[in-house]
């Protein structure tokens, strides 16, 4: 089993903060996902990062690949109450059909 | 993106009966789809991989007998509870893989209740 280990666990700041989420793992990936859940609701897909190194910005959020594919990270810049959510990486691996391996999850609140 | 639809969305059923749920994809064809459970306020947990026309992959410890999996068609996969118990009781997510060989698509969820 390929562990990708996301942290922080749970996360509870102010509006017009920035904050970062964490994904490791020991396991190369071929790509990595960032998903976004609301309760009650499926995930959503955010952005794929595919190369090592790879940077890809999205409005106030920032992914980052690691240089080797094993890790990853999601910056939020001024955070706002809209982004409270469940926040999921999940990492990929071709020799396993492409099978997406999940990390715990984020929790984000962000108060107004 | 490619649009999964789930249905039903909610679902209460009583001890000892079977609740079907369908998984589709409006906007593209899935030869592979994946179903999930969630329990609450955790990650979610591959149970099987569903592939069109074939017998689908479980991972350890899902039982294949209570948790019937048929992908018919390539738009359509569809995940069968046998004989619920009230620990069944959980969030049910499908998924569809696209051409692109990375991307998983969710649907909107199946929230289970076995009373």
């Amino acid at each position: 089993t390929q562990l990708l280990e996301q942290s922080p666990q749970f996360l509870s700041i102010q509006e017009g903060e920035n904050l970062t989420v964490y994904c490791n793992s020991s396991s190369v990936f071929s790509s990595l996902q960032w998903y976004r859940q609301e309760p009650g609701e499926g995930p959503v897909l955010l952005v794929t990062v595919v190369t090592g190194g790879e940077v890809k910005k999205l409005k106030r959020l920032t992914f980052q690949f690691g240089d080797a594919r094993k890790d990853s990270s999601l910056h939020i810049t001024a955070a706002q109450p809209g982004d409270t959510g469940l926040y999921l990486c999940a990492g990929a691996h071709n020799n396993a059909g492409n099978m997406l391996t999940f990390g715990g999850g984020t929790r984000l609140m962000v108060k107004p | 993106g490619a649009v999964v639809s789930q249905h039903p969305s909610r679902v209460i059923c009583k001890s000892g009966t079977s609740v079907k749920i369908e998984c589709r994809s409006l906007d593209f064809q899935a030869t592979t789809m994946f179903w999930y459970r969630q329990f609450p306020k955790k990650s979610l947990m591959l149970m099987a991989t569903s592939n069109e026309g074939s017998k689908a992959t479980y991972e350890q410890g899902v039982e294949k007998d209570k948790f019937l999996i048929n992908h018919a068609s390539l738009t359509l996969s569809t995940l069968t509870v046998t004989s619920a118990h009230p620990e069944d009781s959980s969030f049910y997510i499908c998924s569809a893989r696209d051409s692109a060989p990375y991307e998983q698509y969710f649907g909107p969820g199946t929230r289970l209740t076995v009373t």
